[in-house]
């Protein structure tokens, strides 16, 4: 079974700042998708941002990318520009290729954005 | 408004009680999936349901069970209820094709 696992329960960042979120995953199969997904105070989830496993480049959506490391297991999120409405929980999660498949969440992150 | 509904938002019941928690998938998906997050579990996968028929299982107890209908939407049965069983209860939706979920905004259920 594949595990999501994101060992910082939270952190800071400085508006205007950058910051970079930490997830690891396992699993034995050689295609899948990653995701990050954010959840702010209003608890709705946000696709933020979603990289396939067999792409070499790291995903980008205007101030959000990756850094996608297939063969460590890992990808972290690096925020640039941190504005007060990043503020939120954030969470790494992991999908098999199959069309129905489910996706698997880590315990998330909390990011604070100090003005 | 992302498309998939979620009725109702808040939902206070006492323990031992039923409670029904409601469904729409966004447009044209056919595959729906619950999700429960309480403080200490994070996001814990429960059920899935693909044109009406059950596909997958998680971590769901004896007492929830689920459904899918011919006009998709879902529901969420939650019987006997306990105080652990106070969370936020999700339900996306996928066509298959699409690579991630769209998400509903949740039911918060507290059970007193």
């Amino acid at each position: 079974a594949q595990t999501v696992t994101q060992s910082q329960p939270e952190m800071s960042v400085q508006e205007a700042e950058t910051v970079t979120l930490s997830c690891t995953y396992d699993t034995s199969e050689s295609d899948y998708y990653l995701f990050w997904y954010k959840q702010p105070p209003s608890r709705q989830m946000i696709l933020v941002i979603r990289q396939e496993a067999y792409k070499q480049q790291n995903a980008t959506e205007n101030r959000f990318s990756v850094n996608f490391q297939k063969a460590a297991k890992s990808f972290s999120l690096k925020i640039s520009d941190s504005q007060l409405g990043d503020a939120a929980m954030y969470f790494c999660a992991y999908r098999s290729t199959g069309a129905n498949s489910k996706l698997t969440f880590g315990k998330g992150i909390t990011l604070s954005v100090r003005p | 408004d992302s498309g998939v509904t979620q009725t109702p938002k808040h939902l206070i019941t006492a323990t031992g009680q039923r409670v029904t928690l409601r469904c729409s998938p966004r447009s044209g998906d056919l595959s729906v999936y619950w999700y429960q997050q309480s403080l200490d579990q994070g996001l814990q996968f429960l059920i899935q349901y693909y044109n009406g028929e059950e596909r997958a299982k998680g971590n769901i107890l004896e007492r929830f069970s689920a459904q899918q209908f011919p006009d998709l939407h879902s529901e969420l049965n939650l019987s006997s209820l306990e105080l652990g069983d106070s969370a936020l209860y999700f339900c996306a939706s996928s066509n298959g094709v699409l690579y991630g979920y769209t998400f509903g905004s949740g039911t918060r259920l507290t059970v007193v």
